[in-house]
């Protein structure tokens, strides 16, 4: 099955400085790569997603880069603000979202 | 539009005891998840319900744990009897997987065992 490993686990940031968290996965038939972020207490939230066919999707200030040959991807976040602060999971799946993998998080902190 | 409904949020039981979930999806959601969240880990998938079909049960310890998904709608997660190692957060999920993969997570219910 498919195996997802997520560094760094925990992540300290300067308010407006950009986070990187990255995540790499086995499964070659993986082609489903979303993001969520998860604040203490509550429900994980999806931020961003890729699939295998693009390479990069951007969405404000949050990004996700894709390299299927290599098969990491990861999540980048610039000009950080405290509402940051999370727990981010990464997680990969086959076409069609039938089952998701997810990695063992990553508490960022972003310091004022 | 209404969110992914879960109660309890909270439930303390006493080892042996049984303990049962419970599970709203979004409206018009035809695949439901069923996840546990571990103190410090992502969630792992424990049943997969395409309607009121249990699509994938691979990882459900089922000497314990059952569920159920009538009408294709509701959905309980039940653990008869419950162990000292089932304390953790038991997510829910929903998503429409003909239009999207987005899985959209409910609050949980953080279940301790003592």
């Amino acid at each position: 099955g498919e195996n997802v490993e997520q560094h760094p686990s925990t992540l300290s940031v300067q308010e407006g400085d950009s986070a990187v968290i990255k995540c790499t996965y086995s499964d070659s038939a993986s082609n489903y790569f979303p993001w969520y972020k998860q604040e203490l207490g509550k429900r994980p939230q999806l931020i961003i997603d890729i699939r295998s066919n693009v390479g990069e999707k951007k969405d404000q200030r949050i990004a996700v880069t894709l390299n299927k040959t290599a098969k990491h991807f990861s999540l980048h976040i610039t000009e950080t603000q405290p509402e940051d602060s999370a727990v981010y999971f990464c997680a990969a799946g086959p076409f069609g979202n039938e089952k998701l993998t997810f990695g063992t998080g990553t508490r960022l902190t972003i310091i004022p | 539009e209404a969110g992914v409904v879960q109660s309890p949020r909270y439930k303390i039981i006493e080892k042996k005891q049984p303990v049962a979930f419970w599970c709203n999806p979004i409206s018009g959601h035809n695949t439901l998840y069923w996840y546990r969240q571990n103190l410090g880990q992502g969630p792992e998938l424990l049943i997969r319900y395409e309607n009121e079909e249990a699509v994938d049960d691979s990882q459900l310890p089922k000497d314990r744990f059952s569920a159920e998904r009538l009408k294709g709608v509701d959905s309980t997660l039940k653990i008869q009897p419950a162990e000292l190692g089932d304390s953790a957060v038991y997510l829910c999920a929903s998503s429409i997987r003909q239009v999207s993969d987005t899985q959209y997570f409910g609050p949980g219910t953080r279940l301790t065992v003592l």
